[in-house]
């Protein structure tokens, strides 16, 4: 069974503060990763799709990276605002199955005013 | 951007009834669709891959008797939960993949569908 590991599994944050969290999967099962924004009472949201080893994305104050040989990611948001409150979950696609994504149990952002 | 349109947002039914869940992509042709049902604290769990035009492939574990799909159309995937109990209750949600190469394709993901059974 593949397991996508994401931590920490909540995370407080101040508005204004930069952070980071971490998305690990097993390396020997490697596809693409793909990291989605959750916020709540709406519909998952694509952020970046990776699948190179040392793929860096952004979008705005948002983005990540990505190391295939060690097994994880890491999603950065710098300067966090109110609406980066969400859950941001990490997926796997594996390489036996390119149309299917593995889910991690996300992490969910609060950001304080 | 994409969009997926997922009905209804809310069911509440009594014990026994069959629910009928449609998932439409709005704005492109899906030729695969995925329904995932989400148990509290736990990540999403893929059930089912939903092909148009062929069979669904259901995950290890999914009843496909209890669970049926179908995949009409490039634009409309369909999730019944036949007989529903109330272990059926769940979060069940549909996501849709842009018919064009694989590996780099997002999924495109619609609101959901809470499923209260009595």
């Amino acid at each position: 069974i593949l397991n996508v590991e994401q931590s920490p599994q909540s995370l407080h944050v101040q508005e204004g503060d930069s952070t980071n969290f971490t998305c690990s999967f097993p390396s020997s099962n490697f596809y693409a990763l793909h990291w989605y924004r959750w916020e709540t009472a709406k519909s998952p949201e694509a952020l970046f799709v990776m699948t190179l080893n040392g793929d860096e994305k952004k979008k705005g104050r948002i983005s990540a990276t990505l190391n295939t040989k060690e097994g994880y990611s890491y999603l950065y948001i710098k300067g966090s605002q109110p609406e980066d409150s969400a859950t941001y979950l990490c997926a796997l696609s594996p390489p036996n199955r390119d149309d299917k994504i593995i889910f991690g149990k996300g992490t969910r952002l609060h950001i304080l005013p | 951007g994409a969009v997926v349109s997922q009905h209804p947002s809310r069911v509440i039914c009594k014990s026994g009834t069959s629910v009928k869940i449609e998932c439409r992509s709005l704005d492109f042709q899906a030729t695969t669709m995925f329904w995932y049902r989400q148990f509290p604290k736990k990540s999403l769990m893929l059930m089912a891959t939903s092909n148009e035009g062929s069979k669904a492939t259901y995950e290890q574990g999914v009843e496909k008797d209890k669970f049926l799909i179908n995949h009409a159309s490039l634009t409309l995937s369909t999730l019944t939960v036949t007989s529903a109990h109330p272990e059926d209750s769940s979060f069940y949600i549909c996501s849709a993949r842009w018919r064009g190469p694989l590996s780099n394709q997002p999924q495109h993901f619609g609101d959901g569908t809470r499923l209260s059974i009595l």
